[in-house]
């Protein structure tokens, strides 16, 4: 069935340091994954996204890696600031599945000054 | 541009009433998402409306129904509410339909119903 499943519910990092949020989804037939940030009373908002034909995508101060053999998505963080802190949702669509998005249950990550 | 606008932001209702949410998607979007999002379930998809039509359905009881506009508007209601259904209820518009081509989904900024 499908499922996506986060790693950590909460990750605590340092201002400047990188942040790596992970997630691990079990339906083979996904072919593109999107990671969304949500921030207190707001709606999810578009990150960066993959295809699976790909393993790596960059954008900026954000890359996510893809690794279809162990079904695992990350999503990496560089010089992480204060206005990173929110809840990180990993998101998949399946082939064929329209616009529908199966989401994880969220990593809260919070950045210490 | 203006993105996804979700109206109302708030709603108190008791339970056994019914409900109607709007969600206007950014100019040009022409496909609408909806989905829950509460604590304990997370965010979960109720349905996807393409051009008038429900496109596709989530595992919600028969009381949560859509609709679409010829503008691409959407509305959604719930009807007889029970208290389990307080939530943040969120709209999602795109592009297309995503069958042949992903396209991102935007989301707005959500109403949050909650039943008493």
């Amino acid at each position: 069935g499908e499922s996506v499943g986060l790693h950590l519910p909460t990750l605590s990092v340092q201002e400047g340091d990188n942040s790596i949020i992970n997630c691990a989804y079990s339906n083979s037939a996904s072919d593109y994954f999107i990671w969304y940030k949500q921030e207190s009373g707001k709606g999810p908002q578009f990150i960066i996204d993959i295809r699976s034909n790909m393993d790596k995508r960059q954008g900026q101060r954000v890359t996510v890696l893809l690794n279809k053999t162990v079904k695992h998505l990350s999503l990496q963080i560089a010089a992480t600031q204060p206005g990173d802190s929110a809840v990180y949702f990993c998101a998949e669509n399946l082939t064929g599945g329209g616009n529908k998005l199966t989401f994880g249950t969220g990593t809260q990550l919070k950045v210490e000054l | 541009k203006a993105g996804v606008t979700q109206t109302p932001r708030y709603l108190i209702k008791t339970r056994g009433q019914q409900v109607t949410l709007s969600c206007s998607p950014i100019s040009g979007h022409r496909s609408v998402s909806w989905y829950q999002q509460t604590p304990g379930q997370g965010l979960q998809f109720l349905f996807e409306y393409f051009s008038e039509t429900q496109r596709n359905k989530g595992n919600f009881p028969g009381r949560f129904s859509g609709r679409q506009f010829s503008n691409s508007r959407s509305e959604m209601n719930v009807s007889t509410l029970e208290l389990g259904d307080s939530a943040l209820y969120l709209c999602a518009s795109s592009l297309t339909q995503g069958a042949q081509f992903k396209n991102i989904q935007y989301f707005g900024a959500g109403t949050r119903l909650s039943v008493l």
